[in-house]
């Protein structure tokens, strides 16, 4: 258990499906990342949240949706997935964005089929 | 802004044998240096990490690395590897105040 909880650990979604990853964390931090991790390529951040702000969006196609209702809990709402989105979703926190690395959820396995 | 470099894919060592994984970066401000493990189908874990002072770090596992600003290095090793060590491991680099950049992480076998 690192402090960063994510659910579900697997999904399988078809491509016409809506469905939620969440993320969270009791750690007292004030950023939370989404990363996306997929086979043989680098881990590729998506959104970042600070003090429940989106401060970045790195080009995400839209069928990706974040929520940051509060600095313990992140969402990431998928909608009408490719299967190119197949992949590891990791979630991450850290007490302010940088400086102090972050802790890191187990992640959600997620296959689009 | 910042950049890490972990040359190779894979790296393979023997039960017992010395590791070495190398990582080097470049950043415009002071670093902040990490080392990350990933076991399958797991997140990320903390290993290590320089921040200020002590050039060598300990970490878990009997993992430390070494700060060589010169060099622009960051280093991982520890003297034996066990089987257990076989993973994925990140290097990865900030500043104050800015986000992580990760390396392309390099897998470790060990072999028995």
């Amino acid at each position: 258990e690192t402090g960063v909880t994510q659910t579900p650990r697997h999904l399988v979604m078809g491509m016409t499906n809506k469905k939620s990853l969440k993320c969270e964390q009791h750690l007292g931090h004030n950023a939370m990342y989404w990363y996306k991790q997929s086979a043989k390529k680098p881990l590729e951040l998506m959104f970042v949240y600070n003090f429940k702000e989106q401060t970045e969006n790195n080009s995400v196609p839209s069928r990706f949706s974040p929520e940051c209702p509060n600095s313990s809990h992140l969402f990431l709402h998928l909608h009408t997935l490719q299967p190119e989105d197949s992949a590891l979703y990791l979630c991450a926190s850290s007490p302010t964005p940088g400086t102090y690395g972050y802790t890191f959820g187990s992640g959600t396995r997620l296959t689009v089929v | 802004a910042q950049s890490v470099t972990q040359l190779g894919s894979h790296v393979s060592v023997s039960e017992g044998a010395l590791v070495l994984l190398r990582c080097n970066y470049s950043s415009s401000v002071p670093p902040y240096l990490f080392w990350y493990v990933q076991y399958p189908n797991q997140g990320l874990q903390l290993l290590l990490k320089y921040t200020t002072g002590a050039t060598l770090v300990k970490g878990i596992n009997g993992f430390e690395a070494e700060f060589k600003k010169s060099e622009t290095s960051f280093h991982l090793t520890k003297p034996s590897a066990h089987m257990s060590d076989a993973a994925e491991y990140f290097c990865a680099v900030t500043g104050a105040n800015s986000k992580l950049t990760f390396g392309k992480g390099i897998t470790l076998s060990v072999r028995p």
